[in-house]
């Protein structure tokens, strides 16, 4: 059985605030994390593909980091915008031959208020 | 507006009936994906179909079943309906078959069984 685990499950933060996230998943026959955002009554929008041990991607305020050893990766947003508020998804690809799956965890609801 | 297309947007049938949700893919992208995202629970990933052939396998039900036809499109089909079917189905597509680029999410086809 395969676990995603995102934590806080959900979050209110001040405008101006800095914040960050983790998304835990197994180590063993990594392939690939995304994190998506998904605002609401939308549709979920790719933030990251990260793919390698030490990865470090970013997009303007919104930065994260993959460690593929122990299996988690963090979601940092700096200067939190109301803007931003949003669930953030990760998903977890594993490569185990024919039965490739994408998991994905429950998510991280993110409130920012003006 | 990712490019991804889905329809219809909202259908409502009764149970015991069977549907069938249609996904137009990006232009350009070979893989397919589909989601069924129920209420209070996250998105979970049923079935990935790349250039025509099944990929992987997600939890999808004996029920369910979808293909990916030669012009890309691809068709989710939902029989012996029951309530708890009832939900927000999403279909994403990618250029390659292994998730090794973002996936861009359709807006949703609800289904609501009656």
């Amino acid at each position: 059985i395969l676990n995603v685990e995102q934590s806080p499950q959900s979050l209110h933060v001040q405008e101006g605030d800095s914040t960050n996230f983790t998304c835990s998943f197994p180590s063993s026959n990594f392939y690939a994390l995304h994190w998506y955002r998904w605002e609401t009554a939308k549709s979920p929008e790719a933030l990251f593909v990260m793919t390698l041990n030490g990865d470090e991607k970013k997009k303007g305020r919104i930065s994260a980091t993959l460690n593929t050893k122990e299996g988690y990766s963090y979601l940092y947003i700096k200067g939190s915008q109301p803007e931003d508020s949003a669930t953030y998804l990760c998903a977890f690809y594993q490569n185990a031959g024919n039965n490739r799956k994408l998991i994905w965890g429950l998510g991280t609801s993110l409130a920012v208020n003006p | 507006d990712s490019g991804v297309t889905q329809t219809p947007k909202h259908l409502i049938t009764a149970t015991g009936q069977r549907v069938t949700l249609r996904c137009s893919p990006r232009s350009g992208d070979l893989s397919v994906y589909w989601y069924q995202q129920s209420l209070d629970q996250g998105l979970q990933f049923l079935i990935q179909y790349y250039n025509g052939e099944e990929r992987a396998k997600g939890n999808i039900l004996e029920r369910f079943s979808a293909q990916q036809f030669p012009d890309l499109h691809s068709e989710l089909n939902l029989s012996s309906l029951e309530l708890g079917d009832s939900a927000l189905y999403f279909c994403a597509s990618s250029v390659g078959g292994r998730t090794s680029n973002g996936q861009f999410f359709g807006p949703g086809t609800r289904l609501t069984v009656l």
